[in-house]
């Protein structure tokens, strides 16, 4: 099946320091997700991306949706340390979802 | 708005038993209802997609004598693991659809098989 390869594995960073995490595929998508998930809970929706070259923006985060469409990322400006947990690009074509290993996020304060 | 709970959120069972785990949604009707299995320090994996008043479809490699998946409303669906055995140990989470564009995921149940 389609195969997401997510970068980084994980990341430790300094408080107020910026992240940016990326998917890319193999196939093309429609959809891009990303979730974050922290420990002991399911995954909680953060952007969604529609259309490709779409930039959205949600607070902090920022996400974009490749041209190609068969790549995104993630943005997350002036971390703090509730950011830590675990953060999956997903992909959907027709409720069929896929998810990306997942980056783990380590912020020091 | 789009809230799914699952209950238990967390299941200790001994090996041979079966463990049933609900999975609802709270304020919208999901006509599809995902069940993932999540690993430690992995990936979700879907299972099954069920669809309410059909049989589930199953992932490869998922044994579906083994989970046994009922989707009996829109509002609710339940994963039954049967003969529950120590490699059956994860973090199961469901999620509800009620459009082919997103999914909303209950907070998870962690078994436990002893």
């Amino acid at each position: 099946g389609q195969q997401l390869n997510q970068s980084p594995q994980s990341m430790f960073i300094q408080e107020g320091e910026d992240v940016s995490m990326n998917c890319t595929s193999s196939s093309i998508f429609n959809t891009w997700l990303w979730y974050k998930q922290d420990p002991g809970e399911g995954p909680v929706l953060l952007i969604a991306l529609y259309k490709a070259g779409e930039l959205t923006s949600n607070g902090r985060l920022t996400a974009q949706f490749g041209i190609t469409r068969k790549d995104s990322f993630l943005n997350i400006s002036a971390s703090i340390p509730s950011d830590v947990g675990i953060y999956f690009c997903a992909v959907n074509n027709n409720n069929d979802m896929r998810f990306g290993a997942g980056t783990r996020l380590t912020v020091k304060p | 708005g789009a809230v799914v709970s699952q209950h238990p959120s967390r299941v200790i069972c001994k090996s041979g038993t079966s463990v049933k785990i609900e999975c609802r949604s709270l304020d919208f009707q999901a006509t599809t209802m995902f069940w993932y299995r999540q690993f430690p320090k992995q990936s979700l994996m879907l299972m099954a997609t069920s669809n309410e008043g059909s049989k589930a479809t199953y992932e490869q490699g998922v044994e579906k004598d083994k989970f046994l998946i009922n989707h009996a409303s829109l509002t609710l669906s339940t994963l039954t693991v049967t003969s529950a055995h120590p490699e059956d140990s994860s973090f199961y989470i469901c999620s509800g659809s009620d459009s082919p564009y997103e999914q909303y995921f209950g907070p998870g149940t962690r078994l436990t098989v002893t």
